[in-house]
């Protein structure tokens, strides 16, 4: 069936680097949702997107829906160790989210 | 607003007792969601409930697992008998019905079956 795959599993930056993490689907999304969750907490809704090509900024984080609508990137310029979490793109099937695996990204100070 | 609420936080029980998580949705939230989390297998949905009405129950492991919803502020998943590989978090969420604003999720039950 329909599924997300994200790349990569585990990304390892120094504090101040840039983060990228991708979503990539083999079949057209309606739209796409992206959550944090910070280590032994629980999923943070971030955003969704619905246009195709669609960007959206929140402070250091950016986000786009492919043109085809199906893949997505989450984008984090300059990362902090507050930035330390799994995020996990996700999509809406039939009234309910399907996640990804996630990607769970470290920094070291 | 004091979110979805989940209890109990931690739970460890023995093999073959039953055990109980409980959710309480954001009130107005009309959608609401219960997810297993492993290291193994990721965040899974296991049933999820619109207007009290169980919609989907697809993702319920077998017949051990039962999942209600009495009224809009109540939810409860009941495991019976426990087995050590039901050990994993579980969490509750809940959402508007058109889901734009996403999900909210509860702060999980950690269950640990010996």
């Amino acid at each position: 069936g329909q599924q997300v795959m994200q790349i990569p599993q585990y990304q390892h930056v120094q504090e101040g680097e840039d983060f990228t993490t991708y979503c990539n689907s083999s079949t057209t999304l309606s739209n796409i949702q992206w959550y944090k969750q910070r280590p032994g907490g629980h999923p943070v809704f971030l955003i969704q997107l619905v246009k195709s090509g669609e960007v959206k900024k929140q402070k250091r984080l950016t986000f786009q829906f492919g043109e085809a609508k199906k893949n997505s990137s989450l984008h984090i310029t300059a990362t902090q160790t507050t930035d330390v979490g799994t995020y996990f793109c996700c999509y809406n099937q039939g009234g309910k989210l399907i996640f990804g695996q996630g990607t769970e990204l470290s920094v070291k100070p | 607003d004091a979110g979805v609420i989940q209890s109990p936080r931690h739970e460890v029980t023995e093999m073959g007792q039953e055990v109980t998580l409980r959710c309480k949705p954001i009130s107005g939230h009309n959608s609401l969601f219960w997810y297993r989390q492993t290291m193994m297998r990721g965040l899974e949905l296991l049933i999820y409930f619109n207007n009290n009405v169980p919609i989907d129950d697809s993702g319920m492991p077998e017949d051990r697992f039962s999942a209600k919803m009495p009224n809009a502020s109540f939810s409860t998943l009941k495991i019976q008998p426990s087995e050590p590989r039901d050990s994993a978090v579980y969490f509750c969420a809940s959402s508007l019905e058109n889901n734009r604003g996403g999900y909210t999720f509860g702060s999980g039950t950690r269950l640990t079956v010996v």
